[in-house]
């Protein structure tokens, strides 16, 4: 069935620096990627999402990459701080079909002071 | 509260229990879900309604049960769980289960306890 691997599984850096996420999915007919972030004992929440006919978008210190051909996508964040702590998770929608997601294992940031 | 609110938002409970969670959403969407969040694992898609009717069931035992009675409000029926079905249970929803806009919106989670 379809699947989406995700990498780093953790991550800790400065704050200041860069983090960079990356994630491949494996059914072609996908179309909308979001990116969600969970901070402890909360929901998830979007963050920032790409479509298929897009190969990059930007919102102030993110921004997210993606390579059909190659089937995978990456979430950048710039000047790190610790409030962009917390869990981060990719998606692919099965098909064409937004709302139903699968989802990947997880990222969890860590931005040191 | 406005946005995807659950109740309870802990539950234990023993393996003959019978219990259900509810969700209730006031952001006038058409499509509702059940996604389940284990430790070390992905958000796993359970259910998914859509207008009121069920438009996926991911192979989840019969041992969960939704039911959904209008566009707002999405239950999951428990009964004789497994320790192993220990998890957050999130509900979600959104527009509409395809077309233009996927963005999901969760609620906060029932933290659920088999014993």
């Amino acid at each position: 069935g379809e699947n989406v691997e995700q990498h780093p599984s953790t991550l800790s850096v400065q704050e200041g620096d860069s983090a960079v996420i990356k994630c491949t999915y494996s059914d072609s007919a996908s179309n909308y990627f979001p990116w969600y972030k969970q901070e402890l004992g909360k929901r998830p929440q979007l963050i920032i999402d790409i479509r298929s006919n897009v190969g990059e978008k930007k919102d102030q210190r993110i921004a997210v990459t993606l390579n059909k051909t190659a089937k995978h996508f990456s979430l950048h964040i710039t000047e790190t701080q610790p409030e962009d702590s917390a869990v981060y998770f990719c998606a692919a929608s099965i098909g064409n079909q937004g709302g139903k997601l699968i989802f990947g294992q997880g990222t969890e940031l860590s931005v040191k002071p | 509260e406005t946005g995807v609110t659950q109740t309870p938002r802990h539950l234990v409970m023993g393996m003959t229990n019978k219990k259900s969670l509810k969700c209730e959403q006031h952001l006038g969407h058409n499509a509702m879900y059940w996604y389940k969040q284990s430790a070390k694992k992905p958000l796993e898609l359970m259910f998914v309604y859509s207008l009121e009717e069920r438009v996926e069931n991911n192979s989840v035992p019969s041992r969960f049960s939704p039911e959904c009675p209008n566009s707002s409000h999405l239950f999951l029926h428990l009964h004789t769980l497994q320790p192993e079905d220990s998890a957050l249970y999130l509900c979600a929803s959104s527009q509409a289960a395809g077309g233009a806009t996927g963005e999901l919106f969760f609620g906060e989670g029932s933290r659920l306890t088999v014993l």
